[in-house]
């Protein structure tokens, strides 16, 4: 496809249970982003790839949270020990420079 | 204060109404400037992308930066129904390398 793909696109779990959040960027961006979308908030910024540099993790926002990305493609956002406050969308962007392509998100649920 | 501020709205106009939509910000690093549109429950949507001060013009859609201001504005021309969404802005310090600040967006309803 020629957008940015995120998947499981709704995904309910138990409270202390982990998760795995999937991201496909467009092919040959070298950037991308991870957001957090809480209801009927503005989207908060979590963490940052830029190319083979170090990702900018100033975003996350406890030691629960880790995200990596592969082969400098495709990254996965885990959730550890997932908590009530943790239900919001996940948005992943991917750049080639300056402006940012986005996904539609996974809506997680914490139950 | 934060880096950047935006009025949530709502704003509701009548269909064919001029929309104006703004963001103020604090960071005068910022030379990236970014509109989304956010239909519900759905990714947001990038709309205008301009560089420095200046306006930039596409169809319907006008971007407008001020720098010395720090002050950036998005307007639509002819508004439509199927503009109802919420609008975002975002701006960054450089091109690649530094993520982007968001706004918390504004929500628009055009009525027809």
């Amino acid at each position: 496809g020629a957008g940015v793909s995120q998947s499981p696109s709704n995904k309910v779990t138990e409270k202390g249970k982990d998760v795995e959040l999937r991201c496909d960027p467009i092919s040959g961006h070298t950037a991308l982003y991870w957001y957090r979308q809480s209801l009927g908030q503005g989207l908060e910024f979590l963490i940052y790839f830029q190319g083979n540099s170090a990702p900018d993790k100033s975003g996350l926002p406890s030691d629960r949270f880790s995200a990596e990305r592969t082969g400098g493609s495709v990254s996965t956002l885990t959730i550890q020990r997932t908590q009530q406050e943790d239900s919001a969308v996940y948005l992943c962007a991917s750049s080639p420079r300056g402006q940012a392509f986005f996904g539609q998100g996974t809506r997680l649920t914490v139950v | 204060q934060k880096e950047v501020e935006q009025d949530p709205g709502p704003l509701s106009v009548p269909e064919g109404a001029i929309v104006s939509l703004n963001c103020t910000y604090s960071n005068s690093a910022f030379q990236y400037f970014m509109w989304y549109r956010q239909y519900s429950r759905k990714g947001p949507e990038l709309l205008m992308y301009t560089y420095s001060s200046g306006n930039k013009e596409d169809g319907r859609f006008t971007a407008q930066v001020d720098k010395s201001s720090k002050y950036i504005s998005l307007f639509i021309r002819d508004s439509q129904p199927s503009d109802s969404a919420t609008y975002l802005c975002a701006m960054s310090a450089e091109q690649a390398g530094t993520a982007l600040i968001f706004g918390k967006g504004t929500t628009l309803s055009v009525s027809s």
